[in-house]
């Protein structure tokens, strides 16, 4: 069975801190990377995908991947109370897995951004 | 990306009775999933949504329970046959365009049994 662990939370910051969320895979046949924000109520809502070892940076967001440790992270600077939600990590499984386009997520991080 | 949309949204159904649901996207899709996030869970993939054929399930999870129908690129049903109580669930339609990688979701429709 793949898994996809995070960090159980829940995780709360002030407003301007930085947000840090981790997640471990268990499938090196992996390659793709994803970040879903869900607020409650809502449905997930992707927010980054990574690709490549090393960190790819979009506004407030950056993600980190490391392939060797089976890694991934979200970082979010300058938190905002409206970033508070869970962060849902996803994984593809690789063709180990049955198909690569298939996601496992993982259970989700909740974030509270306290103003 | 595509938007896709969920009928109904929301339902409360008597234990035995069988719901489906619908999912609709303005743009065609390589592939469409459906997936059950139960309360306080993630997310966890029912099956795989086939145009014109049998739709492939996970593990756990058989067609005479969620048979699935996919009959053009835009659109899928899923029926929740024979429910119980433990299928109170949201349950959730996605989209995976093969030019993104990406996977996108509908906006969910919140199953309650009664």
């Amino acid at each position: 069975q793949k898994e996809v662990e995070q960090n159980s939370g829940p995780l709360s910051v002030p407003e301007g801190a930085i947000a840090s969320l981790n997640c471990t895979y268990s499938d090196r046949g992996s390659q793709s990377f994803f970040w879903y924000r869900q607020y409650s109520g809502k449905s997930p809502e992707l927010i980054m995908s990574i690709y490549s070892n090393g960190d790819k940076e979009d506004g407030r967001f950056t993600a980190q991947l490391n392939k060797a440790s089976q890694y991934v992270s979200l970082l979010i600077r300058d938190s905002q109370p409206s970033d508070s939600a869970t962060y849902l990590c996803a994984v593809n499984r690789g063709l180990s897995g049955g198909s690569n386009y298939k996601l496992t997520f993982g259970k989700g991080t909740l974030l509270t951004v306290n103003p | 990306s595509a938007v896709i949309s969920q009928k109904p949204s929301r339902d409360i159904c008597q234990r035995g009775t069988s719901l489906t649901i619908q999912c609709q996207v303005d743009s065609q899709v390589t592939m469409m999933f459906w997936y059950r996030q139960q309360p306080g869970q993630s997310l966890t993939l029912i099956a795989t949504a086939n145009q014109g054929s049998e739709a492939t399930y996970e593990s756990g999870f058989v067609i005479d329970k969620f048979p699935i129908s996919r009959p053009n690129l835009t659109f899928s049903t899923l029926t929740v046959s024979n429910m119980s109580p433990e299928d109170s669930s949201i349950y959730l339609c996605s989209g995976w365009t093969s030019g993104y990688n990406e996977q996108f979701f509908g906006p969910g429709t919140r199953l309650t049994v009664l």
